[in-house]
């Protein structure tokens, strides 16, 4: 079936530094993927929807040069979390639709990040 | 707008107990209506769905019938395993929201050997 990959599955690094998180599509082409944020215990936040070839579209109080997104291929979107900080560690989920319409997501793994 | 509530947990069961979890939601349109499960430290994997009223969604033991008079989709399992335990999301798809997916809270299953 569809598989979303997502890497790296844990980061952890130092206060002011730049992460990359990537999320690919398999064995299928996403025009669309999404981004989670998750605190613990908690639900998933909606960050942006990443459109191949175009802006993504960020979610009310989402900060668009803190969490900086490209989706420069059909298979291919990432995440960078510009100059972190300990407040931005979190566990990072992205998501790709399978097909047209109301169709479920398929989910990567996630990304724990945690800076110091 | 859209939105969905879930019963709050942690629930806490015995292996072999029925299982139980509410959810209902309020949408405008038709969703499609999703059930996804969490285990620790992973990502979320698609349990079962529903794409029209009446529908009944099953995979692993788990059903959810989309009941559109009462705006629900309630998540039941026969006999939970201890493997079972893990966070369950109703979640759903195509109401006003476009195709965003609108989550609910989560609810935590804990089961007990």
């Amino acid at each position: 079936g569809a598989v979303v990959s997502q890497h790296p599955s844990w980061v952890i690094c130092k206060s002011g530094t730049s992460v990359k998180i990537e999320c690919r599509s398999l064995d299928f082409q996403a025009t669309t993927m999404f981004w989670y944020r998750q605190f613990p215990k908690q639900s998933l936040m909606l960050m942006a929807t990443s459109n191949e070839g175009s802006k993504a579209t960020y979610e009310q109080g989402v900060e668009k040069d803190k969490f900086l997104i490209n989706h420069a291929s059909l298979t291919l979107s990432t995440l960078t979390v510009t100059s972190a900080h300990p407040e931005d560690s979190s566990f990072y989920i992205c998501s790709a639709p399978v097909g047209q319409g109301n169709q479920p997501q398929h989910f990567g793994d996630g990304t724990r990040l945690s800076i110091l | 707008g859209d939105s969905v509530t879930q019963m709050e947990g942690p629930v806490t069961l015995s292996e072999e107990a029925f299982l139980t979890i509410n959810c209902t939601y309020t949408a405008t349109g038709y969703p499609s209506l999703f059930w996804y499960v969490q285990y620790p430290g992973e990502g979320l994997q698609l349990l079962l769905k529903a794409t029209k009223a009446d529908d009944k969604g099953s995979n692993k033991g788990f059903e959810a019938t989309y009941r559109k008079e009462t705006t629900s989709f309630h998540l039941e399992k026969g006999s939970v395993q201890v493997s079972d335990s893990a966070v369950y999301f109703c979640a759903l798809i195509g109401g006003g929201g476009g195709f965003k997916t609108i989550f609910g809270a989560g609810t935590r299953l804990f089961v007990k050997a």
